[in-house]
């Protein structure tokens, strides 16, 4: 069974700092990986995806994530974080199968000035 | 752009009353999405439709029904609501075949409270 494994709830950075979100699947075949990001009282928008080709794919708000099979990891980086990426960051994964996707318990970002 | 509405931002109810909330998209997606998101636990998936008329239960279904009369709309139904279902209540859409690779776009999410 797919499973999504987010092993961080909460971390906190400075403004400016960088910034790694962990996220960890279990997944048979190659797995189809998203990351999402929630702002307070909000939907979840969609901010990078991985399916083929390149591990490291680029997304919206200079976030960036890299696929390693070896270590059934899609983590979330970004260089130097901003105030307004205070957000709640979900992982998800989904097979080529189905249509569902399987979401982590999400990590809450707070962001120091 | 896609767009998912949801009729409510904020919902207060009483404990047996009989609750809808509603889901909107307009890009024409044939998959529909509900999902509960509580601290702590992510979100879950509680059904799925992927026609107009078809569903299929996800996770955490008890105490939940749903409707797809129109391709458009999905509604949730809470038949007897309890305060265990005071949640936040998520709406996806994603066209069919396209949730793997293109992902799910939601809706602003529905925070239901049962008093």
């Amino acid at each position: 069974a797919q499973s999504v494994t987010q092993p961080d709830i909460h971390i906190t950075v400075s403004e400016g700092a960088s910034l790694e979100l962990r996220c960890n699947y279990s997944y048979g075949a190659t797995p189809y990986l998203f990351w999402y990001v929630q702002s307070p009282g909000q939907g979840l928008q969609l901010l990078l995806k991985y399916f083929s080709g390149d591990t490291l794919v680029q997304g919206i708000k200079g976030f960036e994530a890299e696929f390693k099979r070896s270590q059934s990891s899609f983590n979330l980086r970004k260089p130097s974080v901003h105030w307004s990426d205070a957000a709640e960051y979900f992982c998800a994964v989904g097979a080529s199968d189905t249509d569902k996707l399987i979401f982590g318990t999400g990590t809450r970002l707070q962001v120091f000035p | 752009d896609v767009k998912v509405t949801q009729s409510s931002r904020y919902l207060v109810k009483r404990t047996g009353e009989k609750v809808f909330l509603e889901c909107v998209q307009d890009m024409d997606h044939e998959n529909m999405f509900w999902y509960r998101q509580d601290p702590g636990l992510g979100l879950r998936l509680i059904y799925f439709s992927y026609d107009v008329k078809m569903k299929e239960k996800g996770d955490i279904p008890e105490g939940y029904s749903v409707s797809r009369e129109k391709k458009e709309r999905f509604s949730l139904i809470l038949e007897s609501a309890s305060t265990n279902q005071t949640s936040m209540y998520l709406c996806a859409s994603s066209s069919l075949g396209g949730g793997p690779t293109y992902g799910q776009f939601f809706g602003p999410g529905t925070r239901l409270t049962v008093l």
